[in-house]
């Protein structure tokens, strides 16, 4: 079965620096890859995307297949980044299977 | 443009009652997924239609759990007996069109609490 993996339940980090928020994937064959966001008192919405090889709001994050990885991350965190980040993946199947999430928090 | 909507944003009920939850989708989002979401985890998925059918129904966990689509929009996600267990946020979610690589856009969730 598929599985997505974010060890880390909370990152601290302060304004400025460089963020890192760690997904890791299992799945054998190509899957596609999602980062979503809720912030505060909003609903989950759409970060980015593997497809896309965009970067959203300062965030980019490579797909290592090697390490079946999927890192989130920006170069210097803003304060209205802290918000709860889910690691997401597709397989076979257009449903999406989330990771447990990472709340960042962004201080001064 | 209007987003997914869900209907009640909150729901206490006792243990062995019947609710339902609704999501209106997108207006012509084909593509309909409702996830359950308990505290401190990811959401998890449950059903997802294709239009009026169930295309993938591998994640409702018991057949206490019930979802219709009777006209491709609304979709009514219903319990029976409910258990503490199934005390979570259900997430609706639509889409365009399914697939792989189709972003999902979520709903505000309903937050059942079963007593």
């Amino acid at each position: 079965a598929q599985r997505v993996t974010q060890p880390e339940k909370l990152l601290s980090v302060f304004k400025g620096a460089p963020v890192e928020l760690k997904c890791n994937y299992s799945y054998s064959g190509s899957p596609e890859l999602f980062w979503y966001v809720q912030y505060s008192r909003q609903r989950l919405q759409l970060l980015l995307r593997h497809i896309s090889r965009e970067s959203i709001k300062g965030f980019t994050a490579d797909l290592n297949k090697g390490e079946t990885s999927f890192h989130l991350k920006k170069p210097f965190a803003q304060e209205e980044d802290s918000a709860m980040y889910y690691c997401a993946s597709t397989g076979t199947a257009s449903k999406l299977t989330f990771g447990t999430g990472t709340r960042l928090q962004v201080t001064l | 443009g209007a987003g997914v909507s869900q209907t009640p944003s909150n729901k206490v009920t006792e243990k062995g009652k019947y609710v339902e939850l609704r999501c209106d989708p997108i207006s012509g989002h084909t593509a309909l997924y409702w996830y359950r979401q308990s505290l401190g985890q990811g959401p998890e998925f449950l059903i997802y239609f294709q239009g009026t059918g169930a295309a993938d129904d591998s994640g409702l966990p018991n057949d206490r759990f019930f979802a219709v689509r009777p006209e491709g929009s609304v979709s009514t996600l219903k319990i029976q007996r409910t258990e503490r267990g199934d005390s979570a946020v259900y997430l609706c979610a639509s889409s365009p069109v399914g697939g792989l690589y189709n972003e999902q856009f979520f709903g505000p969730g309903t937050r059942l609490t079963v007593l």
